[in-house]
């Protein structure tokens, strides 16, 4: 079992849809994260989960909302999205409160929105 | 502001040239400073964790050091499956829920 996990791999959706995009980790963190990656552009944070509470929420439109249910499950549902949505969306945990602070991600899920 | 810059935006290296990849970073306190190795479509591969001015840690063929500025990625004798986005990011003492990531340096080694 990898550290963290993300499914679905792919997904492809039209602009009226709903949609779940789901983290698990198995690292016993108690961060987890949302990023989004587009093309030639750094990574971009989106949610940030402390002890299953939002701590970072970076202006995201409210076509996106975070679930996280336990420190070891992330959701994103999503609903209405654009095109410009389109990207490789990322998961991520850590644990803050130790020395090795460093993040673990997911293998992403690749979002087409048509 | 916190940022972090990373240079060159691409590099092209034949099979077994040495060379560096650079990251500057501007943080109110760094808590660490970290390197990624992303292949494409996939997600970031933690490589190492830096934490204080004068640290080395090594793998393989990669070595990243680090000053009070910048952290650079030594890459030596590097072979094709060394191609990839490597990215660098840093962490701030004030806040350990944040990670600020650069625009990461695509390395393509020829054989």
């Amino acid at each position: 079992e990898t550290g963290v996990t993300q499914t679905p791999r792919h997904l492809v959706m039209g602009m009226t849809n709903k949609k779940s995009l789901k983290c698990e980790q198995h690292l016993g963190h108690n961060a987890m994260y949302w990023y989004k990656q587009s093309a030639k552009k750094p990574l971009e944070l989106m949610f940030v989960y402390s002890l299953e509470e939002r701590v970072e929420n970076n202006s995201v439109p409210s076509r996106f909302s975070p679930e996280c249910p336990n420190s070891s499950h992330l959701f994103l549902h999503l609903h209405t999205l654009q095109p410009e949505d389109s990207a490789l969306y990322l998961c991520a945990s850590s644990h803050p409160g130790l020395t090795n602070t460093e993040a673990f991600f997911g293998q992403g899920t690749r979002l087409t929105v048509v | 502001e916190d940022q972090v810059t990373q240079s060159p935006e691409a590099l092209r290296l034949q099979e077994g040239e040495s060379s560096s990849l650079n990251c500057s970073y501007t943080v109110s306190g760094l808590r660490g400073l970290f390197w990624y190795r992303q292949d494409p479509g996939k997600g970031p591969e933690f490589l190492f964790t830096l934490y204080s001015a004068g640290e080395e840690k090594e793998k393989e063929r990669l070595k990243a050091t680090l000053t009070k500025k910048e952290s650079f990625l030594h890459i030596t004798a590097p072979k094709p499956e060394d191609s990839a986005t490597y990215l660098c990011a840093v962490q701030a003492v004030y806040n350990f829920n944040k990670f600020y990531f650069g625009s990461g340096t695509k390395l393509n080694v020829k054989p």
